[in-house]
């Protein structure tokens, strides 16, 4: 069964560092999202992307973040200057259409650890 | 996107079937209801999902009221392995939004 994969596993970096997390959505899938928790707290939405472009974004997802699909496979999230507050499982998931019926598949996660 | 009230948690023996509750009083005609669960800190996970009619697959089922106005996620023989958070979410279908919005879910503790 396809699956979103998203590397690495677990990011360990410098507060002011620049981190880019990678996800591979399912192939045939052309909706993207960005979600993030932080340790005992709810998932969040961050932003989504369809056609080269950010559809959504949440009022978390400011100036320090940004996505890209710089291939036909790869979907990535950078944060430019790291925060200890960033500190979070970042997954990101997929849908296959815009149809809004169809199925978000979330990918097993980035845990990023900003010290 | 209509809210969600559901049990913070329960607990269901092994082997017996677990009946998960949501409320979602202000749904309205274009929302779905569907059910994730997060096993520790993995990635949701997509149980199930439906709109007005009941609904199973080969994890769950899913039953919804005549008014839509609550549902139940069963899981018929219910596993050590199906310990997770499970959340109900509303959502919107068509165009416009298509975030998923999480509560705080309901903590399944599966007990031998």
């Amino acid at each position: 069964e396809p699956e979103v994969t998203q590397t690495p596993s677990h990011q360990v970096t410098q507060m002011g560092q620049e981190v880019i997390l990678r996800c591979v959505p399912i192939s045939n899938h052309l909706y993207f999202y960005w979600y993030r928790q932080i340790l005992g707290q709810k998932v969040e939405f961050l932003v989504s992307f369809y056609n080269n472009e950010i559809s959504e974004k949440s009022e978390i997802f400011d100036d320090q973040f940004s996505v890209e699909r710089p291939d036909g496979s790869n979907f990535t999230l950078k944060i430019r200057s790291t925060k200890l507050e960033d500190s979070a499982m970042y997954f990101c998931a997929s849908t296959r259409d815009s149809a809004g019926t169809d199925t978000q598949y979330f990918g097993p996660g980035t845990r990023l650890t900003v010290l | 996107d209509a809210k969600t009230t559901q049990p913070p948690s329960m607990d269901c023996a092994e082997g017996r079937a677990a009946n998960l509750p949501c409320n979602h009083s202000t749904i309205s005609g274009n929302e779905y209801v569907y059910w994730y669960r997060q096993i520790h800190s993995q990635g949701p996970q997509y149980i199930i999902h439906g709109l007005k009619n009941n609904e199973t697959n080969e994890m769950a089922s899913l039953i919804i009221t005549e008014d839509r106005k609550s549902s139940t996620l069963i899981l018929p023989h219910a596993t050590l392995r199906d310990t997770a958070v499970y959340y109900c979410i509303v959502r919107r279908k068509g165009a416009g939004s298509y975030q998923l919005t999480f509560g705080k879910g309901t903590k399944l503790s599966v007990i031998p």
